[in-house]
């Protein structure tokens, strides 16, 4: 069963601009992760925050927490082509170790 | 160089012809895990191994099997593949997954005809 529900589904932006992803879950979390996909390739990790962390930054990310609405973003600032790739939140729920995926943001940055 | 590695990485096969698609990490981590991925849904986990000789169902175990002898590796078993396990599919570690990231191979691309 899908944890995190991301929104939008793609998202087309001109580089520069910056890219705003939102992820929903459903139950109480451990820590929420942040990875991106180039096409057909390996996730790579961006940004673990933890339950009781609003927000962290990692150079151009930035990663918010609300858990009172059991959402999260993952803001891109300054985009450029090389962010093309999709975007999945993932959930470790509060006494698991699983982490669940959603089902992605597709992010096209046209140069 | 920390890495998980795949192999194949692509793989044609037929109904029901066993396959086993291997996974190893040298990381020393403990938990591994395999999860598949198709379009619209993510990825949904397998099977995961929080330790040698120790593994549980994730959340689409049906017609897999894995086992956990070494802790550096972590096989995939298809006995009896079938084409809606058409799929590709990624091998991940870490440390406690509850604290500490995941880290992916580059993936298993497999077509059951």
């Amino acid at each position: 069963s899908q944890q995190g529900e991301e929104d939008p589904q793609a998202l087309s932006i001109q580089e520069g601009e910056n890219a705003t992803m939102n992820c929903s879950y459903k139950t109480s979390i451990n820590n929420l992760q942040w990875y991106r996909q180039n096409s057909g390739r390996g996730l790579v990790h961006l940004i673990l925050i933890r339950s009781n962390e609003r927000e962290k930054h990692s150079g151009r990310l930035r990663v918010t927490l609300d858990t009172s609405k059991k959402s999260s973003s993952l803001l891109i600032t300054a985009s450029r082509a090389a962010d093309t790739a999709s975007y999945f939140c993932a959930t470790v729920s509060e006494y698991g170790n699983k982490l669940v995926f959603g089902a992605g943001t597709i992010l096209r940055v046209k140069s | 160089e920390a890495q998980v590695t795949q192999n194949p990485r692509y793989l044609i096969t037929v109904t029901g012809k066993k396959l086993t698609v291997t996974c190893s990490q040298n990381m020393n981590h403990e938990y591994m895990s395999w999860y598949r991925q198709d379009p619209g849904l993510g990825l949904r986990q397998i099977y995961y191994s929080m330790n040698v000789e120790v593994t549980d169902k994730g959340d689409v175990p049906e017609g897999y099997k894995v086992s956990r002898k070494e802790k550096r590796n972590f096989p995939l078993i298809l006995e009896s593949p079938s084409p809606n396990q058409t799929s590709l599919y990624f091998c991940a570690s870490s440390l406690i997954p509850r604290r500490e990231t995941q880290y992916f191979g580059p993936g298993t691309r497999l077509l059951v005809l």
